[in-house]
């Protein structure tokens, strides 16, 4: 079994600051990956960012990268430059290949807030 | 293209009654996800099918849940003498055979009075 774990409920930060979200997780697959998921009031989960567990370097995508520590089993997401439109509640998430189920596990989500 | 869509947007329905939540999949994606989101939570894992099967379908909390997928493409989730507490967000995703990459679907917020 998997388990996600996001310690910050809520988090603030200034537009054009750098802000960090905080994930750990727990399994005990050797192949894993894991993400970072935005949901905005809209209520659609929209893709962030992606680390296949057996990569070292961390992934990047724009302004978003993660720093992927596999032995603490902690996945964190930094995003850069903070826009308005970054505001949403931000979820952490990991799955494993299972012959094409790759159901995922979510954290319980940290609501990020973008102060003008 | 079109993304994956869910109707209705929102469902508003008294305690014991039936509905019925659909899932339009992305065209092409042959594995579509069911999760719940109940509120200040995240999804929780409901139901998997791979074609027109449910390959697991571990998360269904009881079998008042029933999901089907007759012509492997859209889904509908069944609820049967719905309770206060199946009130929640029903998302739906989408991704190709063994892709890793979901892509949701606005929801169907489900409220039980």
């Amino acid at each position: 079994a998997q388990t996600v774990t996001q310690s910050q409920p809520e988090m603030s930060v200034q537009e054009a600051e750098t802000v960090t979200l905080s994930c750990t997780y727990d399994t005990s697959e050797n192949n894993y990956y894991l993400f970072w998921y935005k949901q905005p009031p809209s209520r659609q989960m929209i893709l962030v960012i992606r680390q296949e567990a057996y990569k070292q370097q961390n992934a990047t995508e724009n302004r978003f990268s993660v720093n992927f520590q596999k032995a603490a089993k902690s996945f964190s997401l930094k995003i850069s430059d903070s826009q308005l439109g970054d505001t949403a509640m931000y979820f952490c998430a990991s799955t494993h290949p299972n012959f094409g189920n790759e159901k995922l596990t979510f954290g319980t989500g940290t609501r990020l807030t973008i102060i003008p | 293209g079109a993304g994956v869509s869910q109707t209705p947007s929102n469902k508003v329905t008294e305690k014991g009654k039936y509905v019925e939540l659909r899932c339009d999949p992305i065209s092409g994606h042959t594995a579509l996800y069911w999760y719940r989101q109940s509120l200040g939570q995240g999804p929780e894992f409901l139901i998997y099918f791979q074609g027109t099967g449910a390959a697991d379908d571990s998360g269904l909390p009881n079998d008042r849940f029933f999901a089907v997928r007759p012509e492997g493409s859209v889904s509908t989730l069944k609820i049967q003498r719905t309770e206060r507490g199946d009130s929640a967000v029903y998302l739906c995703a989408s991704s190709l055979k063994g892709g890793t990459v979901q892509y949701f679907g606005p929801g169907t917020r489900l409220t039980v009075t």
